[in-house]
């Protein structure tokens, strides 16, 4: 059964500072990969999105990158905002369906 | 705009009611999904359909139940079955083949 895991759970780091939140799946045979973002009470936004022959994407100052072999996934933030305070969710794509980790909270501090 | 529709944002339940949640899309989208989030376990997979007319259980289904008569539409009863049913709930659509899923604003119910 595939399991999503993300570390650090939450994470907290003053403004301007670049960070990286982690995902890592057991299960490599995955579709492809994609990060949200959910602030506070509200739904989820799309970030980014890893086809599974894919490498990386880039969408301004976020960074994802996908290693299947390695069952592992980075989403790179640079110069981070006190706006890109929220809870950032990592899920695969496994038959049919989106199996999601349990999230990190980042506040970033002005 | 195209994006999927929610209602109602917040919604409060007497013990021993079935309530129904809406979840409506305008993405041609042919892929529907229900989550269940609650704080410390992520989201889980209640029910999703695939095509009008079939949808399949997810890990949680017990307590709900779905239908999907139209491509648009797939509403979500909890079920007086359901022992705990206060919860965030999240709807998402995507085409079979997947470029990425799209998410509603939420639905939270209270058991009062």
């Amino acid at each position: 059964k595939q399991e999503v895991t993300q570390i650090p759970a939450a994470l907290s780091v003053p403004e301007g500072e670049n960070l990286v939140l982690n995902c890592s799946f057991t299960d490599s045979a995955i579709y492809n990969l994609q990060w949200f973002r959910q602030d506070p009470g509200k739904g989820l936004t799309s970030l980014l999105l890893i086809q599974s022959s894919q490498r990386e994407q880039t969408s301004g100052r976020l960074n994802a990158s996908l290693d299947k072999s390695s069952g592992r996934s980075t989403l790179y933030i640079a110069a981070s905002q006190p706006g890109d305070s929220a809870t950032y969710l990592c899920a695969v794509v496994q038959g049919g369906k989106l199996i999601f980790g349990q999230g990190t909270e980042l506040s970033v501090k002005p | 705009d195209g994006g999927i529709t929610q209602s109602p944002k917040y919604l409060f339940r007497k013990e021993g009611q079935n309530v129904t949640l809406s979840c409506e899309q305008n993405l041609n989208h042919d892929a529907m999904y229900w989550y269940r989030q609650d704080p410390g376990q992520g989201l889980r997979l209640i029910y999703y359909s695939q095509i009008v007319n079939d949808f399949q259980k997810g890990d949680i289904a017990e307590g709900y139940s779905v239908s999907r008569e139209k491509k648009e539409s797939f509403p979500l009863t909890v079920t007086s079955a359901q022992k705990n049913p206060t919860a965030f709930y999240l709807c998402a659509s995507s085409m079979v083949s997947p470029s990425g899923y799209t998410f509603g604003s939420g639905t939270r119910l209270t058991v009062v």
